[in-house]
C-alpha cells in the first residue's frame, strides 16, 4: 500500500538556521503531496501542497518540490524562527477514489533563540 | 474558512464506558474522517464517510464505530472504551476535489 517516510526527530535548530525535513513516499498511482503542521495543543493545518511532478508548494517561507524521479517532497525553509517550533507531517493522497490521506510519522522541530 | 469543530478538547472516561466523540463541519463537505494520533505512529485512519449514512473502515477500525446521520456531523463511538484507546483523536473534512483536508483541534481522550 501507499506509505510516507519522514526523517526521525526531533530536529533542533537555532533561530535563523536553514531547515530541511526529508520526506519520501511510495504510491501505486500519481499522488498529491502535502505538508501539514501541528502547533502545540492544536490540530493540523495545511502548510503547503503539490499536485504534480516538479510543482513547488510554498507558504510562510516554507517550500517543497514534488520530485517524481526520487519520490520525494522535502520541506525547506531558509531561516527558521522560534515560532516555527511544531510537528510537521508529510502526507500523500491518491488522485482518485476518496482521496484518503496517508501520513508520515511526523517530525518535531524545536527552534531555540 | 471552513471550520471543523470537535465538541471536547479533553475527555477522561472509565474502562468499559461507551464514548461519543462529536465532529461538526460548516461547509457542506461530502467527506469526513476520523484519525487517531499517537507518538511515533503519526496519524492512522479509523473510519471515513463520503456521504450521509455512508461509512467505510479505515486502517484501524477495531473497537470503534461511526455515525453520520446528517452531512455536517460525523460521530466516532467507542463501544466499550479500553486503556489502549487513550489517544488524540482528530476529525477532518474535505470536498470531493483535490484539496487538502481541514482538521479540527482534536480531542485528547484518556481512558482510566
Amino acid at each position: 500500500g501507499d506509505s510516507v517516510t519522514q526523517m526521525e526527530g526531533p530536529v533542533t535548530l537555532s533561530e535563523e538556521a536553514f531547515l530541511t525535513i526529508n520526506c519520501t513516499y511510495t504510491a501505486t498511482g500519481y499522488p498529491s503531496l502535502f505538508w501539514y503542521v501541528q502547533y502545540p495543543g492544536e490540530g493540523l493545518q495545511l502548510l503547503l501542497k503539490a499536485t504534480k511532478a516538479d510543482d513547488k508548494g510554498s507558504n510562510k517561507g516554507f517550500e517543497a518540490t514534488y520530485r517524481k524521479e526520487t519520490t520525494s517532497f522535502h520541506l525547506e525553509k531558509g531561516s527558521v524562527q522560534v515560532s516555527d517550533s511544531a510537528v510537521y507531517f508529510c502526507a500523500l493522497s491518491e488522485g482518485t477514489g476518496f482521496q484518503k490521506l496517508v501520513f508520515g510519522t511526523g517530525t518535531r522541530l524545536l527552534v531555540s533563540p | 474558512d471552513v471550520k471543523v469543530t470537535q465538541s471536547s478538547r479533553y475527555l477522561v472516561k472509565r474502562t468499559g464506558e461507551k464514548v461519543f466523540l462529536e465532529c461538526v463541519q460548516d461547509m457542506d463537505h461530502e467527506n469526513m474522517f476520523w484519525y487517531r494520533q499517537d507518538p511515533g505512529l503519526g496519524l492512522r485512519l479509523i473510519y471515513f464517510s463520503y456521504d450521509v449514512k455512508m461509512k467505510e473502515k479505515g486502517d484501524i477500525p477495531e473497537g470503534y464505530s461511526v455515525s453520520r446521520e446528517k452531512k455536517e456531523r460525523f460521530s466516532l463511538i467507542l463501544e466499550s472504551a479500553s486503556t489502549n484507546q487513550t489517544s488524540m483523536y482528530l476529525c477532518a473534512s474535505k470536498t470531493g476535489t483535490l484539496r487538502g483536508y481541514t482538521f479540527g483541534s482534536g480531542t485528547r481522550l484518556t481512558v482510566v
